[in-house]
Order: structure tokens, then sequence, then C-alpha cells
């Protein structure tokens, strides 16, 4: 089946840094790539939706600038969290365009 | 996407059948129910869908009424492993590049 990689599989960084998160597709090509994040105890919540070789989409109450995505080739889209402060602490999960749509294993990002 | 509607949470016995139900009554004609699973601190797991008639894999069978209103997600020999949150999910197939959207699922706890 279709398998999806992300890496960090966590990260702690400190307030201010930025963190660069990657979602691949291992054994298909994806061209549209979809991020979630998901806070402790809640649903996961559509963050933005990556297209290859074009802007991303973001999420109503989503920072474009705060959240850079990058989606530049058919396998790899990658999630740049800038300035990170604690309230971005969460998990953060890729997902692909593909049969089955899925999903990558999560990035737990922890900012102190 | 129709609106689905689950309990928050269920509990079984190990080794018995798990039923989680579904109720999507606003669905149209052309949408399908999708089941995911998401075990703690991983991504989401694909498990079935189904359009109207009755589905069953390796993993479960899915149960749809006649009248499409609402469904039975049913783990027929349930472990520890089972334990999870589900999420009943009702959309368009094939989706295109279009995002799935979570609602807040059920928590099954599968009990020694």
């Amino acid at each position: 089946g279709a398998v999806v990689s992300q890496h960090p599989s966590w990260v702690i960084c400190k307030s201010g840094t930025s963190v660069k998160i990657e979602c691949r597709s291992l054994d298909f090509q994806a061209t549209t790539m979809f991020w979630y994040r998901q806070f402790p105890k809640q649903s996961l919540m559509l963050m933005a939706t990556s297209n290859e070789g074009s802007k991303a989409t973001y999420e109503q109450g989503v920072e474009k600038d705060k959240f850079l995505i990058n989606h530049a080739s058919l396998t790899l889209s990658t999630l740049t969290v800038t300035s990170a402060h604690p309230e971005d602490s969460s998990f953060y999960i890729c997902s692909a365009s593909y049969t089955g749509r899925p999903f990558g294993p999560g990035t737990r990002l922890t900012v102190t | 996407d129709a609106k689905t509607t689950q309990p928050t949470s269920m509990d079984c016995a190990e080794g018995r059948a798990a039923n989680l139900p579904c109720n999507h009554s606003t669905i149209s004609g052309n949408e399908y129910v999708y089941w995911y699973r998401q075990i703690h601190s991983q991504g989401p797991q694909y498990i079935i869908h189904g359009l109207k008639n009755n589905e069953t894999n390796e993993m479960a069978s899915l149960i749809i009424t006649e009248d499409r209103k609402s469904s039975t997600l049913i783990l027929p020999h349930a472990t520890l492993r089972d334990t999870a949150v589900y999420y009943c999910i009702v959309r368009v197939y094939p989706s295109g590049n279009t995002p799935l959207v979570f609602g807040k699922g059920t928590r099954l706890s599968v009990i020694a």
C-alpha cells in the first residue's frame, strides 16, 4: 500500500526558532498533500492543502507567513513553523491525495 | 460533505465484537461512508468505505442501513490493539484533491 513518511517524528525547539517538517510519499507520487495539526484530546484540524509546483491553500485562521509550506516535488512537501512559540506545540500530520488517503505517522513538536 | 454524529466513547471487552455507530442523516446519493482510526500518537489509518452495500475486509465490516442515514463499523473480535479513536467521514468519491475533514470520532477502549 501507499506509504507516507514524516521526518522528524518528534522535535523540541526553543521559542523563536524555526522548525521544518518533511512529508514524503515513498512509493507513489502525490500532486497534493494535506497538513493537519492536532492538539491533545482533540481531533485533526486541517491547516493547508499543498499542491506541487504552486502555492499552498491555507484554512481560515492559519497564518501562511508562520506556517510555510513548500511542495517542490511530487514526493516531498515541507512545513516550516517559523518563529515558533509554545502555543505551536502540537502533533503535525500530513496526508497524500492518493487511494486510501494515506497519512504520515505524525511529528510531535514541542516548543520550550 | 455531510455531517456525521458519533458517540464520544465506547468500551468493549477483548474478544467481543465492537459495534461503532455513525449517523449521517443528510448524506447525499453520491457520498460514501469512510472509516478511519487513530491509535494514540499515530497518524490516522484507513479502515473501510462503502456506498450502500455492506462491505467487509480483513479489518472490519461496514453495515449501511437501507436509507443510508446511518452505518455501523464492526470489529468482529476486538483486541487491545484496537483501542483508538474511530472516525466516520462522509464524502464524495472519487474525491480528487479535496481533504478529509475529521469530526470528533468515537474513542473505543478495549478492555481485557
